[in-house]
């Protein structure tokens, strides 16, 4: 199995920032990456897939990038919607595996 | 849009088998391919496996023994299946609808139903 490692585990960021967020593939997966974006006790949401194609309706202040085993996501300017838990996902081969999450708290 | 919404029963006993049934709504199940995922309480996302547009099954190895997802499409819903459950089968179990073709990517997901295994 593709093992998916995201860095940090948790951060803490203040409302304006920009908050990076990393994924690391064991193995190359091309481009074959998404996002989500989930809020306590509620589903997730999708944000990107293929790297760095917002899905429909996702505000661009999201933004995705690389290729190969190393990802990232960036929040340009974090607003008080956006402290959640975050989560990358390969879809390269199966199964699919989902990184551990990202929390992004209020400083 | 399309929506999605997951029901079933909210308690299964250990070694009986958990079903659960997707219904699609704002547009047609067929010519599209679907997915299960779950996360037990407090923890990550976890595949469960998916159906394609074609009928073809993948599951995830680590459930593949139990698993079966199928497609009713004069009902417009999908279901899942997971027999000899037991407490670690303890999930919220979400469906979601896929893009792509061949590389599959999650789109769009129900609220999710919350399945607790327990005698």
């Amino acid at each position: 199995d593709i093992q998916m490692t995201q860095s940090p585990s948790s951060l803490s960021a203040s409302v304006g920032d920009r908050v990076t967020i990393t994924c690391r593939a064991s193995q190359g997966i091309n481009n074959y990456l998404a996002w989500f974006q989930q809020k306590p006790g509620k589903a997730p949401k999708s944000l990107i897939y293929a790297a760095s194609s917002l899905q429909s309706g996702v505000a661009p202040k999201f933004s995705g990038s690389g290729f190969g085993t190393e990802f990232t996501l960036t929040i340009s300017s974090l607003q008080p919607e956006d402290f959640a838990t975050y989560y990358c996902q390969q879809y390269k081969s199966y199964p699919w595996t989902f990184g551990q999450g990202t929390k992004v708290e209020i400083k | 849009q399309v929506q999605l919404q997951e029901s079933g029963p909210g308690l299964v006993k250990p070694s009986e088998t958990l079903s659960l049934t997707c219904s699609v709504s704002g547009g047609s199940i067929s010519g599209y391919s679907w997915t299960w995922i779950r996360q037990p309480p407090g923890k990550g996302l976890e595949w469960i496996g998916h159906i394609s547009y074609s009928g073809s099954t993948n599951y995830n190895p680590s459930l593949k023994s139990r698993v079966t997802i199928s497609i009713d499409t004069s009902k417009n819903q999908f279901s899942l299946k997971l027999n000899s459950v037991a407490a670690a089968d303890t999930a919220v179990y979400y469906c979601a609808t896929l893009g792509g073709y061949y590389y599959y990517y999650m789109e769009v997901w129900g609220k999710g139903t919350t399945v607790t295994v327990s005698s």
